[in-house]
């Protein structure tokens, strides 16, 4: 099976400005998570979809907001970007089988200027 | 609430000598524990996972962990480091809605 795919891998943007991350999930995965790694803050729970629904949400403002498509690709949009978003976005997935292992993505990385 | 501590942030080690990063967990409940592993401007790999079966769990690339619920512990060994084991370290607890909650992270360094 392929694995979690993410695009793009590198992004740069400007304050201010708005972005779009995409995530596919590994075939047949319907739950779809996206974490923020920063050196600072380490890894930071955005929020989880599964089947089309927000089922978690960790504590990010507003401007961070996701959706799922009936495919389970994910995709996350941060608008009014500011310096402090630019950071490592990983998408994980995972069945809905035992054992709850996640499986990641390579990242986008995003530079806010 | 779920939550784990990963006691040391860097390890270091010889080459061929064993391996020891150390995570105790809180939980409420019979945790699913999970170690990932991740190399410079990579994403994160599974290294192993804990599930309620047996308590010493073997993963991929020599690494195993003992769940240890008198310690509320879950620390991760390999017998002989090596070279590319040099990374980042995540111990990962799921709580039973399916939020997964990481460690600050072992960074591992490998002295040849």
């Amino acid at each position: 099976k392929a694995g979690v795919t993410q695009t793009p891998r590198y992004l740069i943007k400007t304050r201010g400005q708005q972005v779009t991350l995409s995530c596919s999930p590994i075939s047949g995965h319907r739950s779809v998570s996206w974490y923020q790694q920063t050196p600072g803050q380490g890894l930071q729970f955005l929020f989880e979809y599964f089947s089309e629904t927000q089922r978690n949400k960790g504590n990010f403002p507003g401007r961070f907001s996701g959706r799922q498509f009936s495919n389970s690709r994910s995709e996350m949009n941060v608008s009014t970007l500011e310096l402090g978003d630019s950071a490592l976005y990983l998408c994980a997935s995972s069945s809905s089988g035992t054992g709850y292992e996640q499986y990641f993505g390579p990242g986008t990385r995003l530079t806010v200027t | 609430a779920q939550s784990v501590t990963q006691l040391d942030s860097h390890v270091s080690v010889s080459e061929g000598t064993p391996v020891l990063l150390r995570c105790n967990y809180s939980s409420s409940y019979s945790p699913s524990l999970f170690w990932y592993v991740q190399h410079p401007n990579k994403g994160l790999q599974l290294l192993l996972k804990y599930t309620s079966a047996a308590t010493l769990v073997k993963g991929i690339n020599g690494f195993e962990a003992e769940f240890k619920k008198s310690e509320t512990s879950f620390h991760l060994t390999k017998p002989s480091a090596h070279m590319s084991d040099a990374a980042e370290y995540f111990c990962v607890v799921r709580s039973t809605g399916n939020q997964f909650y990481f460690g600050t992270g072992t960074s591992l360094t490998v002295i040849p």
